[in-house]
């Protein structure tokens, strides 16, 4: 599986945007780049994916290299509810035999009040 | 909608004993996968199934064991517990058509 490589730790200011890198040097055409989080004692939440154009939903934004070897997930206006480890994941096409995820240690986020 | 639903929530076993998890993904939802999170670490596969059939099997010994049933219910089966079994056992249930995959808030299995 294609690596991704995270800060281990971030701090953002509540209200302000945050911005959370992943390098993916190793990418292939055919990976999509996903993005997860983990509240503190609750399972990992889908956040966003895309392939190769800039992705937004009522979550986030995902914006991706033109060379698609690094990605930066954005949330715009951070909350304390946004606490969490944020996990980037490169999955390949989903064909019921492929839903593996493989998560890395992730960014913890902390936001300061 | 109900969302992904693990039992037991918590729970305590010694060494040697077998366990069994169980999973009830979103309705409509036909892919479950299990994954293991040991504290202070990324969740790791375990198995994946598909219309009842293992289309995806992670670096576990052959002492974790998992099925699918007919109403897409799973089961997680951990035989001869080690104390390095204790984590938060995650079933993830999926759609298919989007690849997103929906999480429970998991099993909190201890060993002793």
């Amino acid at each position: 599986d294609a690596k991704t490589t995270q800060p281990n730790s971030m701090e953002s200011n509540e209200e302000e945007p945050v911005h959370l890198p992943c390098n993916h040097s190793t990418i292939s055409g055919t990976d999509y780049i996903h993005w997860y989080r983990q509240l503190p004692s609750q399972g990992p939440e889908y956040v966003i994916h895309g392939l190769t154009s800039n992705v937004n939903n009522r979550m986030a934004s995902l914006a991706i290299a033109e060379d698609r070897k690094s990605s930066t997930l954005i949330l715009h206006r951070a909350t304390l509810r946004d606490a969490a480890v944020y996990y980037c994941i490169l999955k390949g096409i989903s064909n019921f035999g492929n839903e593996k995820l493989t998560f890395g240690t992730g960014t913890r986020l902390t936001i300061i009040p | 909608d109900a969302g992904v639903t693990q039992s037991p929530t918590h729970l305590i076993k010694t060494r040697g004993q077998h366990v069994t998890l169980r999973c009830s993904p979103i309705s409509g939802h036909k892919s479950v996968s299990w994954y293991q999170q040991v504290l202070g670490q990324g969740p790791q596969f375990i198995f994946q199934y598909y219309e009842k059939e293992e289309r995806g099997r992670g670096n576990f010994p052959d002492r974790f064991s998992a099925r699918q049933f007919p109403n897409y219910s799973s089961e997680l089966n951990v035989n001869a517990l080690l104390l390095g079994d204790s984590a938060l056992y995650l079933c993830a249930s999926s759609d298919t058509n989007t690849g997103e995959l929906f999480f429970g808030e998991g099993s909190r299995l201890t060993v002793l």
